[in-house]
């Protein structure tokens, strides 16, 4: 049974930093691993969706990285912005169905 | 035009009644999804609609029935809820069921009294 987790659960850093959000899934027989923010009480926007034939997807200051022998997925943000404060959420998509990590709350602090 | 609507935004009920949430996209999608979504939780699946018929069923209790009338249009019927199934009903599609990008809806918030 496919287990997703992040780390950490929250991350509060200043506006201008650069981070990494982190996502590992326990069945490395993925189809995807998508990325998605959510902001409070809102749905989710699907921001970047890696195939498990590559290893990166790139949208603006986002960056995902997926490395399917360690069972690992990374989001990089560049220049981190007020306006990016969210909890962001990776999930794993096999067997016909997405798997959610709990997702990790970031406050990027003007 | 990559939207999916859902309504209506907030929904309150008792446990006697009978109501339904609605969701539509316009991209052609042909999965479309229902999720649930505890406060500080990931969205869990509850069911998978492709091609306009059911093919996954979360095991979820029969007072939420789902229907897929046509391509663009899912609804959730909602009967003799409980508390406990107080949440944001997420609503998604996808081109199809293999694997692609899902695009959700803004939710439903339920509040079953």
């Amino acid at each position: 049974k496919q287990e997703v987790t992040q780390i950490p659960a929250a991350l509060s850093v200043p506006e201008g930093e650069n981070l990494v959000l982190n996502c590992s899934f326990t069945d490395s027989a993925i189809y995807n691993l998508q990325w998605f923010r959510q902001d409070p009480g809102k749905g989710l926007t699907s921001l970047l969706l890696i195939q498990s034939s590559q290893r990166e997807q790139t949208s603006g200051r986002l960056n995902a990285s997926l490395d399917k022998s360690s069972g690992r997925s990374t989001l990089y943000i560049a220049a981190s912005q007020p306006g990016d404060s969210a909890t962001y959420l990776c999930a794993a998509h096999n067997t016909g169905k997405l798997i959610f990590g709990q997702g990790t709350t970031l406050q990027v602090k003007p | 035009d990559t939207e999916v609507t859902q309504t209506p935004k907030h929904l309150v009920m008792g446990m006697t009644n009978k109501k339904s949430l609605k969701c539509e996209q316009h991209m052609g999608h042909r999965a479309m999804y229902w999720y649930k979504q505890k406060a500080k939780k990931p969205p869990e699946l509850m069911f998978v609609y492709s091609y306009e018929k059911l093919s996954i069923n979360e095991s979820v209790p029969s007072r939420f029935s789902p229907e897929c009338p046509n391509s663009s249009l899912l609804n959730l019927h909602l009967h003799a809820l409980q508390p406990e199934d107080s949440a944001l009903y997420l609503c998604a599609s996808s081109q199809d069921e293999d694997f692609r990008t899902q695009y959700f809806g803004p939710g439903t918030r339920l509040l079953v009294l």
